[in-house]
Protein backbone atom coordinates (compact mmCIF):
# COMPACT_ATOMS: atom_id res chain seq x y z
CA UNK A 1 0.00 0.00 0.00
CA UNK A 2 1.92 3.13 -1.19
CA UNK A 3 -0.97 6.11 -0.43
CA UNK A 4 -2.29 5.88 -3.94
CA UNK A 5 -4.85 4.76 -5.04
CA UNK A 6 -6.28 4.37 -8.63
CA UNK A 7 -10.31 3.29 -9.68
CA UNK A 8 -11.16 1.21 -12.20
CA UNK A 9 -8.09 -1.09 -11.72
CA UNK A 10 -9.76 -2.45 -14.88
CA UNK A 11 -11.54 -0.56 -17.76
CA UNK A 12 -12.78 -1.87 -20.84
CA UNK A 13 -14.49 0.74 -23.41
CA UNK A 14 -15.25 0.92 -27.38
CA UNK A 15 -13.48 3.45 -29.31
CA UNK A 16 -16.85 5.64 -29.12
CA UNK A 17 -16.57 6.29 -25.10
CA UNK A 18 -16.27 8.14 -22.64
CA UNK A 19 -14.49 7.19 -19.43
CA UNK A 20 -12.25 8.86 -16.53
CA UNK A 21 -9.37 7.21 -14.80
CA UNK A 22 -9.48 8.61 -11.40
CA UNK A 23 -6.36 9.18 -9.09
CA UNK A 24 -6.07 10.07 -5.11
CA UNK A 25 -3.15 10.09 -2.83
CA UNK A 26 -3.41 10.36 1.05
CA UNK A 27 0.23 10.91 1.07
CA UNK A 28 -0.28 15.53 1.39
CA UNK A 29 1.65 15.45 -1.60
CA UNK A 30 1.82 18.76 -4.31
CA UNK A 31 2.56 16.65 -7.27
CA UNK A 32 0.83 14.07 -9.31
CA UNK A 33 2.14 12.42 -12.78
CA UNK A 34 -0.02 9.86 -15.14
CA UNK A 35 2.18 7.77 -16.98
CA UNK A 36 1.37 4.97 -19.69
CA UNK A 37 3.18 1.59 -19.98
CA UNK A 38 2.44 -0.73 -22.92
CA UNK A 39 3.02 -3.99 -23.46
CA UNK A 40 7.00 -4.75 -23.88
CA UNK A 41 7.29 -1.05 -23.57
CA UNK A 42 9.01 1.06 -20.76
CA UNK A 43 7.13 3.47 -18.80
CA UNK A 44 6.33 6.70 -20.41
CA UNK A 45 5.74 9.98 -18.65
CA UNK A 46 2.28 11.22 -20.08
CA UNK A 47 0.98 14.67 -18.21
CA UNK A 48 2.85 16.15 -14.81
CA UNK A 49 1.00 18.48 -12.62
CA UNK A 50 2.61 20.54 -9.03
CA UNK A 51 -0.01 22.47 -6.60
CA UNK A 52 -2.61 21.54 -9.26
CA UNK A 53 -0.75 23.41 -12.17
CA UNK A 54 0.04 21.26 -15.19
CA UNK A 55 3.96 21.85 -15.61
CA UNK A 56 4.09 19.33 -18.51
CA UNK A 57 2.53 17.43 -21.83
CA UNK A 58 4.59 14.90 -23.05
CA UNK A 59 3.13 15.52 -26.48
CA UNK A 60 -0.12 13.60 -25.50
CA UNK A 61 -2.68 13.43 -27.96
CA UNK A 62 -5.76 15.42 -27.06
CA UNK A 63 -7.73 12.53 -26.57
CA UNK A 64 -6.37 12.32 -23.45
CA UNK A 65 -7.70 15.24 -21.45
CA UNK A 66 -6.26 15.52 -17.48
CA UNK A 67 -7.80 17.01 -14.72
CA UNK A 68 -6.26 18.23 -11.34
CA UNK A 69 -8.88 19.41 -9.09
CA UNK A 70 -6.85 19.66 -5.83
CA UNK A 71 -3.28 18.05 -5.16
CA UNK A 72 -5.04 15.50 -3.64
CA UNK A 73 -6.92 14.32 -7.04
CA UNK A 74 -6.12 13.72 -10.66
CA UNK A 75 -7.98 12.25 -13.62
CA UNK A 76 -7.61 11.25 -17.14
CA UNK A 77 -10.61 11.85 -19.31
CA UNK A 78 -10.79 9.50 -22.07
CA UNK A 79 -12.65 9.73 -25.65
CA UNK A 80 -12.40 8.53 -29.10
CA UNK A 81 -9.93 6.45 -27.87
CA UNK A 82 -7.65 4.00 -30.14
CA UNK A 83 -7.13 0.35 -29.62
CA UNK A 84 -3.13 1.08 -29.09
CA UNK A 85 -4.18 3.23 -26.41
CA UNK A 86 -5.02 -0.13 -24.24
CA UNK A 87 -2.13 -0.06 -21.95
CA UNK A 88 -1.46 -0.01 -18.04
CA UNK A 89 -2.11 3.75 -16.87
CA UNK A 90 -0.13 4.31 -13.81
CA UNK A 91 -0.43 7.23 -11.23
CA UNK A 92 2.05 8.88 -9.12
CA UNK A 93 2.65 11.49 -6.97
CA UNK A 94 5.47 13.35 -5.04
CA UNK A 95 6.44 16.16 -2.53
CA UNK A 96 7.35 18.37 -5.00
CA UNK A 97 9.12 18.60 -8.36
CA UNK A 98 11.86 20.87 -6.54
CA UNK A 99 14.27 20.71 -4.55
CA UNK A 100 16.14 18.26 -1.94
CA UNK A 101 16.76 14.29 -4.08
CA UNK A 102 13.78 12.52 -1.25
CA UNK A 103 11.34 14.65 -1.86
CA UNK A 104 11.01 14.29 -5.42
CA UNK A 105 10.64 10.67 -5.11
CA UNK A 106 7.28 9.59 -6.33
CA UNK A 107 5.05 6.85 -5.33
CA UNK A 108 3.18 5.62 -8.24
CA UNK A 109 -1.01 3.47 -7.45
CA UNK A 110 -1.14 0.09 -8.52
CA UNK A 111 -2.75 1.24 -12.64
CA UNK A 112 -5.90 0.98 -14.41
CA UNK A 113 -5.63 -1.37 -17.12
CA UNK A 114 -7.38 0.00 -20.22
CA UNK A 115 -8.57 -2.22 -22.54
CA UNK A 116 -9.72 -0.16 -26.19
CA UNK A 117 -11.90 -2.60 -28.39
CA UNK B 1 20.19 13.02 -20.96
CA UNK B 2 22.22 10.99 -19.00
CA UNK B 3 21.17 7.15 -19.25
CA UNK B 4 21.77 3.73 -18.35
CA UNK B 5 22.07 0.26 -19.07
CA UNK B 6 21.22 -2.64 -17.18
CA UNK B 7 21.52 -6.53 -18.19
CA UNK B 8 17.83 -7.73 -19.75
CA UNK B 9 17.60 -10.56 -16.87
CA UNK B 10 19.13 -12.23 -13.84
CA UNK B 11 18.53 -15.09 -11.68
CA UNK B 12 18.83 -15.26 -8.21
CA UNK B 13 18.45 -17.99 -5.60
CA UNK B 14 16.03 -17.64 -2.95
CA UNK B 15 18.19 -16.67 -0.05
CA UNK B 16 21.27 -15.76 -1.62
CA UNK B 17 22.63 -11.88 -2.80
CA UNK B 18 20.90 -10.20 -5.58
CA UNK B 19 23.35 -7.74 -6.79
CA UNK B 20 22.17 -6.06 -9.68
CA UNK B 21 24.24 -3.85 -12.19
CA UNK B 22 23.53 -0.51 -14.08
CA UNK B 23 26.22 1.47 -15.83
CA UNK B 24 25.66 5.61 -15.94
CA UNK B 25 29.10 6.91 -17.46
CA UNK B 26 27.51 9.89 -18.78
CA UNK B 27 25.78 11.11 -15.25
CA UNK B 28 26.46 14.71 -14.26
CA UNK B 29 27.57 15.84 -11.01
CA UNK B 30 24.47 16.50 -9.34
CA UNK B 31 22.13 13.72 -11.08
CA UNK B 32 21.01 10.88 -8.23
CA UNK B 33 20.61 7.33 -9.04
CA UNK B 34 17.12 5.95 -8.07
CA UNK B 35 16.54 2.23 -8.09
CA UNK B 36 12.62 1.41 -8.73
CA UNK B 37 11.37 -2.05 -9.02
CA UNK B 38 7.99 -3.09 -10.69
CA UNK B 39 6.18 -6.33 -9.84
CA UNK B 40 4.36 -8.32 -12.45
CA UNK B 41 1.50 -5.96 -13.33
CA UNK B 42 1.60 -3.28 -10.29
CA UNK B 43 2.72 0.19 -10.34
CA UNK B 44 6.18 0.64 -9.97
CA UNK B 45 8.07 0.70 -6.09
CA UNK B 46 10.61 2.99 -4.96
CA UNK B 47 13.49 1.40 -3.51
CA UNK B 48 16.63 3.47 -2.81
CA UNK B 49 18.28 6.62 -4.02
CA UNK B 50 21.58 8.07 -3.73
CA UNK B 51 24.06 10.52 -4.99
CA UNK B 52 27.60 9.46 -4.13
CA UNK B 53 27.88 7.87 -1.01
CA UNK B 54 26.41 4.03 -0.61
CA UNK B 55 23.54 3.99 0.93
CA UNK B 56 21.42 1.30 2.62
CA UNK B 57 17.50 1.07 3.76
CA UNK B 58 15.02 -1.98 5.08
CA UNK B 59 15.01 -3.14 1.78
CA UNK B 60 18.13 -3.00 0.14
CA UNK B 61 21.89 -1.56 -0.47
CA UNK B 62 22.89 0.65 -3.10
CA UNK B 63 27.21 0.97 -3.78
CA UNK B 64 27.88 4.00 -6.11
CA UNK B 65 31.33 3.29 -7.64
CA UNK B 66 34.11 6.41 -6.82
CA UNK B 67 33.65 7.35 -10.30
CA UNK B 68 29.65 7.83 -10.36
CA UNK B 69 29.97 5.72 -13.65
CA UNK B 70 28.30 2.75 -12.50
CA UNK B 71 26.05 1.27 -8.99
CA UNK B 72 24.72 -1.88 -7.86
CA UNK B 73 21.89 -2.53 -6.19
CA UNK B 74 22.17 -5.28 -3.38
CA UNK B 75 19.08 -7.22 -2.37
CA UNK B 76 20.97 -9.02 0.56
CA UNK B 77 18.77 -12.01 0.89
CA UNK B 78 16.27 -12.12 -1.86
CA UNK B 79 12.83 -13.96 -1.46
CA UNK B 80 10.42 -15.08 -4.61
CA UNK B 81 8.53 -11.97 -3.75
CA UNK B 82 11.76 -9.97 -4.99
CA UNK B 83 10.95 -11.19 -8.57
CA UNK B 84 10.15 -8.75 -10.60
CA UNK B 85 11.77 -5.77 -13.05
CA UNK B 86 14.05 -2.95 -11.50
CA UNK B 87 14.80 -0.16 -12.89
CA UNK B 88 17.72 2.11 -12.68
CA UNK B 89 17.40 5.52 -13.68
CA UNK B 90 19.46 8.75 -13.22
CA UNK B 91 17.21 12.09 -12.27
CA UNK B 92 17.13 13.91 -16.07
CA UNK B 93 17.24 17.86 -14.54
CA UNK B 94 17.34 19.53 -11.41
CA UNK B 95 14.08 21.78 -12.14
CA UNK B 96 11.60 18.75 -12.74
CA UNK B 97 11.24 15.10 -11.58
CA UNK B 98 10.60 13.44 -14.92
CA UNK B 99 12.03 9.93 -14.18
CA UNK B 100 12.91 8.08 -17.60
CA UNK B 101 12.34 4.24 -16.88
CA UNK B 102 13.97 2.14 -19.20
CA UNK B 103 13.78 -1.73 -19.82
CA UNK B 104 15.12 -2.56 -16.99
CA UNK B 105 16.49 -5.81 -15.43
CA UNK B 106 14.36 -8.52 -14.99
CA UNK B 107 15.26 -10.41 -11.60
CA UNK B 108 13.77 -14.01 -11.45
CA UNK B 109 13.97 -15.48 -7.91
CA UNK B 110 13.97 -19.58 -8.10
CA UNK B 111 13.35 -21.59 -4.94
Amino acid sequence: ETGVTQTPRHLVMGMTNKKSLKCEQHLGHNAMYWYKQSAKKPLELMFVYNFKEQTENNSVPSRFSPECPNSSHLFLHLHTLQPEDSALYLCASSQDVTGLAGKETQYFGPGTRLLVL
Amino acid sequence: DAKTTQPPSMDCAEGRAANLPCNHSTISGNEYVYWYRQIHSQGPQYIIHGLKNNETNEMASLIITEDRKSSTLILPHATLRDTAVYYCIVRVAYNTDKLIFGTGTRLQVFP
